[in-house]
């Protein structure tokens, strides 16, 4: 069973409207974090938001934040006001258990297309 | 400012050469990653290292060995390239704790022919 589940292989979204990136996971152990990352057209990867099982708070960094509903396993990324340079593949990513040399299991990821 | 730097950006390889990829990070993190990105795969682990002189599998060791020459520099050697193993190649690293987010390198693009 795949570990990060990302249903939407691309979405579409108007400049200046919101958008939810879809992220499912699963894991039995009660430790982990999940991680959104963005890949523009030219490649590198950009860290964005992280939410950590514990946190008792929805984790916000700008215009992304993080709907985390832990019951049912998802970890949805919601960019708000969204900008032609947001158009990228975004990257759902869980981290299992604690320490600082953890592994990350990617989802296949989401083709973001913003359309003036 | 230069983070987590890889070398070769771009290589092409005929099938059964040996190539390595070089990775250095200036942020003296003590734990580095290999991952490759394949197209609708997402990025898979091939090697990690938690520290200096350690170096354990991740998800698709084969093909591949690794060296963690000090707390800069982590290695990806391919002995004999294999067309399967053309991909996108990124290095990462992270000092801790857990909530940190990895640091990745702008990645090698890598075609064996």
């Amino acid at each position: 069973a795949q570990k990060i589940t990302q249903t939407q292989p691309g979405m579409f979204v108007q400049e200046k409207e919101a958008v939810t990136l879809d992220c499912t996971y699963d894991t039995s152990d009660p430790s982990y974090g999940l991680f959104w990352y963005k890949q523009p057209s030219s490649g590198e990867m950009i860290f964005l938001i992280y939410q950590g099982s514990y946190d008792q708070q929805n984790a916000t960094e700008g215009r992304y934040s993080l709907n985390f509903q832990k019951a049912r396993k998802s970890a949805n990324l919601v960019i708000s006001a969204s900008q032609l340079g947001d158009s990228a593949m975004y990257f759902c990513a869980m981290r299992e258990g604690g320490g600082s040399n953890y592994k990350l299991t990617f989802g296949k990821g989401t083709l973001l297309t913003v359309n003036p | 400012n230069a983070g987590v730097t890889q070398t070769p950006k771009f290589q092409v390889l005929k099938t059964g050469q040996s190539m390595t990829l070089q990775c250095a990070q200036d942020m003296n993190h003590n734990s580095m990653y290999w991952y490759r990105q394949d197209p609708g795969m997402g990025l898979r682990l091939i090697y990690y290292s938690a520290s200096e002189g350690t170096t354990d599998k991740g998800e698709v060791p084969n093909g591949y060995n690794v060296s963690r020459l000090n707390k800069r520099e982590f290695s990806l050697r391919l002995e004999s390239a294999a067309p399967s193993q053309t991909s996108v190649y990124f290095c990462a690293s992270i000092v801790g704790p857990s909530n940190q987010p990895q640091h990745f390198g702008d990645g090698t693009r890598l075609s064996i022919l």
